[in-house]
């Protein structure tokens, strides 16, 4: 299965929402949506798995929602931290896949 | 507190191996699950196989099958990952991350440089 983010880069200023697309070239299981966060220079941060549970310690600001093929990861207020690249995974038929990634930057 | 130590940096000829270690503290190796992801420079995450907890069984990428051993130590709660025939392509940044169908805790990864 492989998974397409969008958009490539998301230009926005500290407050903004963030709206962060994945979308799958086939059906996925809800069970099986997980969300990442990466700083450069740092491993990837669980956010989000099961498409909308939010991993220990995540900040409700972070929200993640979807079905079948289309999933979303929102950041309501984005604060100075939140500023990375995201990125979606599945899991299916044994075997885990990565989206190519959505850069939140500062405008 | 839970966490996986990885080893150091490995810089490695084209048509080496390398085996990078995954050392677990804070709980049990075999009571987990575990995945080995690597990341080339600027690129996305990219996974390679994973053991599972308990009964050991091991799954790899098509995109690595043949070049890729996991493997694990439970008397030293340690991971293992070694892949061989290396290239150039090979050269990124490897993880081992807990979990079963998301990754709850990541190392900080071993960076593998290939080079001749």
């Amino acid at each position: 299965t492989v998974l397409t983010q969008s958009p490539g880069t998301l230009s926005l200023s500290p407050g903004e929402r963030a709206t962060l697309s994945c979308r799958a070239s086939q059906s996925v299981s809800s069970s099986f949506l997980a969300w990442y966060q990466q700083k450069p220079g740092q491993s990837p941060r669980l956010l989000i798995y099961s498409t909308s549970t939010r991993a220990t310690g995540i900040s409700d600001r972070f929200s993640g929602s979807g079905s079948g093929t289309d999933f979303t990861l929102t950041i309501s207020r984005l604060e100075p931290e939140d500023f990375a690249v995201y990125y979606c995974q599945q899991y299916g038929a044994s075997s885990w896949t990565f989206g190519q990634g959505t850069r939140v930057e500062v405008k | 507190q839970v966490q996986l130590v990885q080893s150091g940096a490995e810089m490695k000829k084209p048509g080496a191996s390398v085996k990078v270690s995954c050392k677990a503290s804070g709980y049990t190796l075999n009571r987990y699950a575990m995945h080995w992801v690597r990341q080339a420079p600027g690129q996305t995450l990219e996974w390679m196989g994973w053991i599972n907890a308990g009964n050991g069984n091991i799954y790899y990428s098509k995109d690595f099958q043949g070049r890729v051993t996991i493997t694990r130590d439970t008397s030293a709660n340690t991971a293992y990952m070694e892949l061989s025939s290396l290239r150039s392509e090979d050269t990124a940044v490897y993880y081992c991350a807990r979990g079963s169908h998301y990754m709850d805790v990541w190392g900080k990864g071993t960076t593998v440089t290939v080079s001749s």
